[in-house]
């Protein structure tokens, strides 16, 4: 596989469950970030990892808890929910080590997800 | 602080017009990159193009165009003889060198082309 790939691609879920958005990038970028996208609103920046660490995390409830096992991976873990949260979640991936995306961003076809 | 405005939410056009997207961007750097994505209703954003700020040359790639001017801070995107297929959110991006500081996007503009 190529590029950035996102599962699952859609997700229901209730306000009660625990689940898991996985992202991987087979580009051999340094950085990956998750962001959130709903109806009608700007893309939101949730977290930057670079090299595997957390570098930058734009005030995100805790309800959102990200990992970084190694530079390949990325996982979004999601409990307790609320129907706010309902949203695409966007990966992708960068060149740079510093996050800063100057060759810009590859990005994953998202999971689109919906909190009942 | 950097800030990138698209100042256009949504366009409607009919096939076969040409259309132009704006963006406005704000950075104290000197050395800065400017991108345009498209996010068709799929919702993966596809990259279309990349500027850094030495490179004012305007580009063509088929149908599609940009202008970049730094006198300006401006870096427009105009489809000529737009296609359905053209529909889709249109983002405009800057990233700087500064480590740390993530790819700021503009809000879209959402171009709907009907035949």
């Amino acid at each position: 596989e190529t590029g950035v790939t996102q599962t699952p691609r859609h997700l229901v879920m209730g306000m009660t469950n625990k689940k898991s958005l996985k992202c991987e990038q087979h580009l051999g970028h340094n950085a990956m970030y998750w962001y959130k996208q709903s109806a009608k609103k700007p893309l939101e920046l949730m977290f930057v990892y670079s090299l595997e660490e957390r570098v930058e995390n734009n005030s995100v409830p805790s309800r959102f808890s990200p990992e970084c096992p190694n530079s390949s991976h990325l996982f979004l873990h999601l409990h307790t929910l609320q129907p706010e949260d309902s949203a695409l979640y966007l990966c992708a991936s960068s060149q740079d080590s510093g996050g800063q995306g100057r060759y810009g961003y590859t990005f994953g076809s998202g999971t689109r997800l919906t909190v009942v | 602080a950097q800030k990138v405005t698209q100042a256009q939410t949504e366009i409607s056009v009919v096939e076969k017009e040409d259309v132009t997207l704006d963006c406005v961007y704000e950075t104290r750097d000197t050395t800065y990159y400017l991108f345009w994505y498209k996010q068709p209703p799929s919702g993966e954003l596809v990259f279309l193009i990349r500027r850094n700020s030495f490179d004012e040359q305007n580009e063509i790639s088929g149908r599609y165009s940009w202008n970049f001017q730094k006198s300006t801070s401006s870096f427009n995107f105009t489809i000529t003889a737009s296609q359905v297929v053209d529909s889709a959110v249109y983002f405009c991006a800057l990233s700087t060198d500064q480590a740390g500081t993530a790819l700021i996007f503009g809000k879209g503009t959402t171009l709907s082309v009907s035949s």
